[in-house]
């Protein structure tokens, strides 16, 4: 069975700190990690993950993969109280894209 | 726009009630896929379907069922089996088996509570 495991839960921090988000997985057949925040409703994509070692980066985000350790983490640099969002983390699992097993997510609080 | 509409936003219902949540997309996604979402937790799967008049269960169809008999529709019956129906469900599509991850599409949910 595909696990996916995130952490820390919960995180509360002041604008302008970084933050590291953890997610480590175990997938019968691994073809990419996925990162989103969630924000009360519809999940949004942040990235998408194949490769080791090649950081994607958009902004202050910026997320890596290591595929030898199972593991990516996710980076937010001088944060900001609109980051304040759950950040999901997700493995596709068997033949469908959609079919994907999520980490329990992070809970993300950025004070002013 | 294309996208997915789930209706309704927000649903209260007595225990022992059936209720359908509806998920409709205009996107002509083949696949489409019901989530649920308890606090404090992630997304997990109740059912799926990669074509019309086909579906799968999740890791957690227990008290659920589906039907897929449009390609743009796929709604979810919360039955009275289920033990612990209140949750926020999501639902998503995505183009086919073997797209990317950035294609899958989620909507904007459906909160459900049982009282």
């Amino acid at each position: 069975e595909d696990k996916v495991v995130q952490s820390p839960l919960s995180l509360v921090v002041h604008e302008g700190d970084t933050v590291t988000l953890n997610c480590s997985y175990e997938v019968t057949n691994f073809r990419s990690l996925l990162w989103y925040k969630q924000e009360k409703k519809a999940p949004t994509f942040l990235f998408m993950l194949t490769s080791s070692g090649i950081e994607k980066k958009s902004g202050r985000l910026s997320s890596i993969l290591d595929k030898k350790e199972l593991f990516s983490i996710l980076n937010i640099t001088a944060t900001q109280t609109g980051d304040s969002a759950v950040y999901l983390c997700a493995v596709p699992s068997g033949t469908s894209y959609g079919k994907l097993t999520f980490g329990q997510g992070t809970i993300l609080t950025v004070h002013p | 726009d294309g996208g997915i509409t789930q209706s309704p936003k927000y649903l209260f219902r007595k225990e022992g009630q059936n209720v359908t949540l509806s998920c409709e997309q205009n996107l002509n996604h083949d696949a489409m896929y019901w989530y649920r979402q308890d606090p404090g937790q992630g997304l997990r799967l109740i059912y799926y379907s990669q074509i019309v008049n086909d579906f799968q269960k999740g890791d957690i169809a227990e008290g659920y069922s589906v039907s897929r008999e449009k390609k743009e529709s796929f709604p979810l019956t919360v039955t009275s089996a289920q033990k612990n129906p209140t949750a926020f469900y999501l639902c998503a599509s995505s183009p086919r088996a073997g797209g990317t991850g950035n294609t899958i599409y989620f909507g904007e949910g459906s909160w459900l509570t049982v009282v």
